[in-house]
């Protein structure tokens, strides 16, 4: 069975200081895995979709890398700004068992001014 | 850019009651989702469609059903709402699960009284 952990749970850092949130899997047969935003009472915004054959993809002051064979992948934010305050999520999509996608908890990222 | 709309952002609903929620999309994507999310479990599928009239159960269906005459709409449905179906829940469509991105909607926040 796929499990989708996250790592940290909270995360709050300075405004300028560049982080990393962590995303990990425990089945690697994976068609991909994608980055979304989600500001409180809103939905999901996709900010980056890693397909299983590549190792990272860059969005501006994103940067989503992917480690399939040991079933992690980080997203590194550049330079953070209070606007990046929002729950992150990691979601793969599995090769086996239809067409499900399994989302982790989320990391919740507070930037202070 | 592709849009999912959400028809209803906030409900409120007695017990008992029958509840539509509407979900369009606007890319001609052959595959749409509905999921719920709730503070520590995450998002859920409730039921997935890979095509007009066809459906798949989910992770949770027990409670709802879905209904899909036309390409662009997927309708959830609450038969006998009950409080513990008081959630947020998220549509969400695809071109291809294996290897697109996934995009949601805003969001319907229910509340069942």
């Amino acid at each position: 069975k796929q499990e989708v952990t996250q790592i940290p749970a909270a995360l709050s850092v300075p405004e300028g200081e560049n982080l990393v949130l962590n995303c990990s899997f425990t089945d690697s047969a994976i068609y991909n895995l994608q980055w979304f935003r989600q500001d409180p009472g809103k939905g999901l915004t996709s900010l980056l979709l890693i397909q299983s054959s590549q190792r990272e993809q860059t969005s501006g002051r994103l940067n989503a890398s992917l480690d399939k064979s040991s079933g992690r992948s980080t997203l590194y934010i550049a330079a953070s700004q209070p606007g990046d305050s929002a729950t992150y999520l990691c979601a793969v999509r599995r090769k086996t068992g239809g067409f499900k996608t399994i989302f982790g908890a989320g990391t919740r990222l507070f930037v202070k001014a | 850019d592709v849009k999912v709309t959400q028809s209803s952002r906030y409900l409120v609903k007695r017990t008992g009651e029958k509840v539509f929620l509407e979900c369009v999309q606007d890319m001609d994507h052959e595959n749409m989702f509905w999921y719920r999310q709730d503070p520590g479990l995450g998002l859920r599928l409730i039921y997935f469609s890979y095509d007009v009239k066809m459906k798949e159960k989910g992770d949770i269906p027990e409670g709802y059903s879905v209904s899909r005459e036309k390409k662009e709409r997927f309708s959830l449905i609450l038969e006998s709402a009950s409080t513990n179906q008081t959630s947020m829940y998220l549509c969400a469509s695809t071109v291809d699960p294996a290897g697109n991105t996934i995009y949601f909607g805003e969001g319907s926040w229910l509340t069942v009284v």
